[in-house]
């Protein structure tokens, strides 16, 4: 089985519409993140959370909003979606001596 | 603040030869820096990751490098093949008060090996 799983693998859906994208691991790691990749811009950090208590937000954090569960589960909702937010949308932990681990990516559109 | 640039953004070359990727950084201040490769479509997959104190890593045909004093590291790949045709990403995290920051990345190379 993959160390980093997300769901959906795929999603589309209509401008004002709330959605979440859910990742977990199993590599056991504190550490997980949020990325998203545009063509041309390469990747950018959302937010990220070093612990189940500790999370920040990164470069891009504007209209979203994260939930860590459990160590294993970091989740990424879009309150209102719109167009500009159509990326693939990338879930990643890493270890302690800083290795990261990504996901499969979700490819988010927003019509 | 924290900027990487991967020269060239493209390059494509015959199969068989050795070639080398460039990445530089501005802020020399890195805890590591790691080399992804990502197909079309898909997730990236880590290939090297050299600490701070470390001057290269080796994994089968590849070779990473890091002068951290000058910002740059460099991916070697050697006899190419068509297989290793992907998009190539370098990133580096943050050294912050000692303990690790964020993951900052490059916008990738392009490599196209023709058979």
């Amino acid at each position: 089985d993959a160390d980093v799983t997300q769901t959906p693998r795929n999603r589309i859906t209509k401008t004002g519409k709330r959605i979440m994208l859910e990742c977990s691991q199993t590599k056991g790691h504190d550490r997980m993140y949020w990325y998203r990749q545009d063509p041309g811009l390469g990747l950018r950090l959302i937010y990220y959370s070093f612990d189940v208590k500790d999370i920040n937000k990164g470069e891009i954090s504007d209209g979203y909003s994260v939930s860590r569960q459990a160590q294993a589960k970091f989740s990424l909702s879009l309150e209102s979606a719109i167009p500009n937010q159509t990326a693939l949308y990338f879930c990643a932990t890493s270890s302690p001596w800083g290795e990261q681990y990504f996901g499969p990516g979700t490819r988010l559109t927003v019509t | 603040k924290q900027e990487v640039t991967q020269i060239p953004a493209a390059l494509s070359v015959p199969e068989g030869e050795n070639l080398v990727l460039n990445c530089s950084f501005t802020d020399s201040a890195i805890y590591n820096l790691q080399w992804f490769r990502q197909d079309p479509g898909k997730g990236l997959t880590s290939l090297l990751l050299i600490q701070s104190s470390q001057r290269e890593q080796t994994s089968g045909r590849l070779n990473a490098s890091l002068d951290k004093s000058s910002g740059r590291s460099t991916l070697y790949i050697a006899a190419s093949q068509p297989g290793d045709s992907a998009t190539y990403l370098c990133a580096v995290f943050q050294n912050y008060g000692g303990s690790q920051g964020n993951l900052i990345f490059g916008k990738g190379t392009k490599l196209s090996v023709k058979p």
